[in-house]
């Protein structure tokens, strides 16, 4: 497909771990990118991996990337409710910079 | 904090008018990028200046117009005002043409009455 795809909601308990995924439509995307955005603000960007690494963990995230399926996965680990926005994925390639739309994660008590 | 900063935080007019909007990159930084977001269309880039320069472009109407100054900081120019204007409006800078990270502000909300 043409857009960046990414499931909508996510709900976990406190606690968790939480594990969003994305599909990415270029494989010769250069970078890709998790952003996360709290009510009101902008998007605040988390974590990012080059396009010939498989894994990057940093502290309680980690994002994994398997590129002959163009699917990128972010794993948050012991899930708080400050967790609680929408994180987007995105792709870099030849000045095209594409997001998806956002998976609204619930952190519940 | 980001280190882009963006004015005005919320602008509120009508249909018809124009308005402009305000980036800061972070210092040192020499891409601004200008996105709009709202709840039908999510995250859309509109434009990318480099170093004053025009570098790519998005889906950005006729009607709107960008450009960056000598000392960097940009405008976004919204003229004609529609009432399906009223979004988000982001600005980004990252430090090169846009092979490292985009740091985010944090947006001017416009409201179209």
């Amino acid at each position: 497909g043409e857009d960046v795809e990414q499931s909508l909601f996510l709900s976990v308990r406190e606690g968790d771990s939480s594990v969003i995924n994305c599909t990415y439509t270029d494989s010769s995307s250069t970078y890709l990118y998790w952003y996360k955005q709290e009510p009101g603000a902008g998007l605040q960007l988390l974590t990012y991996i080059f396009s010939n690494m498989d894994m990057k963990q940093d502290q309680r995230l980690t994002v994994l990337l398997n590129k002959k399926d163009k699917h990128l996965s972010l794993r948050i680990a012991d899930t708080q409710t400050g967790d609680s926005a929408i994180y987007f994925c995105a792709e870099y390639n030849n000045n095209d910079m594409r997001f998806g739309a956002g998976t609204r994660l619930t952190v519940k008590p | 904090d980001s280190g882009v900063t963006q004015t005005p935080k919320h602008l509120i007019t009508a249909t018809g008018q124009r308005v402009t909007l305000r980036c800061s990159p972070r210092s040192g930084d020499l891409s601004v990028y200008w996105y709009q977001q709202s709840l039908d269309q999510g995250l859309q880039f509109l434009i990318q200046y480099y170093n004053g320069e025009e570098r790519a472009k998005g889906n950005i109407l006729e009607r709107f117009s960008a450009q960056q100054f000598p000392d960097l900081h940009s405008e976004l120019n919204l003229s004609s005002l529609e009432l399906g204007d009223s979004a988000l409006y982001f600005c980004a800078s990252s430090p090169s043409q846009g092979d490292q990270p985009q740091h985010f502000g944090d947006g001017t909300r416009l409201s179209i009455l």
